[in-house]
């Protein structure tokens, strides 16, 4: 079956730092995606990790573990516009698609 | 702005009746998916279309079904209508090949509201 796992809601204060974890079980893989989605707005890309280690791009980066099965997505220097949902999205990479498994997404909350 | 664009924004509608979403991908993109949101349930996977030919299928309802036109826009129909139906639809899309290494670019998505 494929089952992806991330907590539900965070809170962190503006300025700091946040690590959103996400664990997975898919019947193929072919990469990682994290996307950032406004509340009723379309998701928008962060980051794709297809091998094991860490992406970074900006104050945002993306760690991999293909073997635990295991990503994480750590933002630094919080602005309150990071409050959003983060969803998590493996690509199965079964058959002849690049078709992604959303988990349930990680609402994030930067306060003051 | 991804790109990707999506009509209708907003459509109201009653129980029983059909309608037709539409996207139209970024320029030069071939593949197109489709994706249901509602509020107790993340993105769910409907179908995917690459180059006018159906590449995957998730849990799309038999009521539901999609196309890939000649020119790369694509139509989601969804007919007999149900309440549970009530979902934000969005439509992604990406090149070139389709596959799980390709990143996706979301529309805007179409908020659906059954009556």
């Amino acid at each position: 079956g494929q089952n992806i796992d991330q907590p539900t809601e965070m809170t962190a204060t503006e300025g700091a730092i946040v690590q959103i974890n996400c664990t997975y079980q898919t019947s193929g893989f072919n990469g990682l995606f994290w996307y950032q989605q406004h509340a009723g707005e379309a998701p928008t890309f962060l980051s794709y990790n297809v091998l094991d280690g860490l992406e970074e791009k900006g104050r945002f980066s993306s760690f991999l573990s293909r073997s635990k099965g295991y990503s994480y997505l750590l933002l630094k220097e919080l602005q309150m516009k990071d409050s959003a949902s983060y969803l998590c999205a493996p690509s199965p990479g079964s058959g002849n698609t690049g078709k992604l498994i959303f988990g349930q997404g990680t609402t994030l909350q930067v306060k003051p | 702005d991804s790109g990707v664009t999506q009509t209708p924004k907003h459509l109201i509608t009653a129980t029983g009746q059909r309608v037709t979403l539409r996207c139209s991908p970024r320029s030069g993109d071939l593949s197109v998916y489709w994706y249901q949101q509602s509020l107790d349930q993340g993105l769910q996977f409907l179908i995917h279309y690459y180059n006018g030919e159906e590449r995957a299928k998730g849990n799309i309802l038999e009521r539901f079904s999609a196309q890939q036109f000649p020119d790369l826009h694509s139509e989601l129909n969804l007919s007999s209508l149900e309440l549970g139906d009530s979902a934000l639809y969005f439509c992604a899309s990406s090149s070139p090949s389709g596959l799980g290494t390709d990143t996706q670019y979301f529309g805007p998505g179409t908020r659906l509201t059954v009556l």
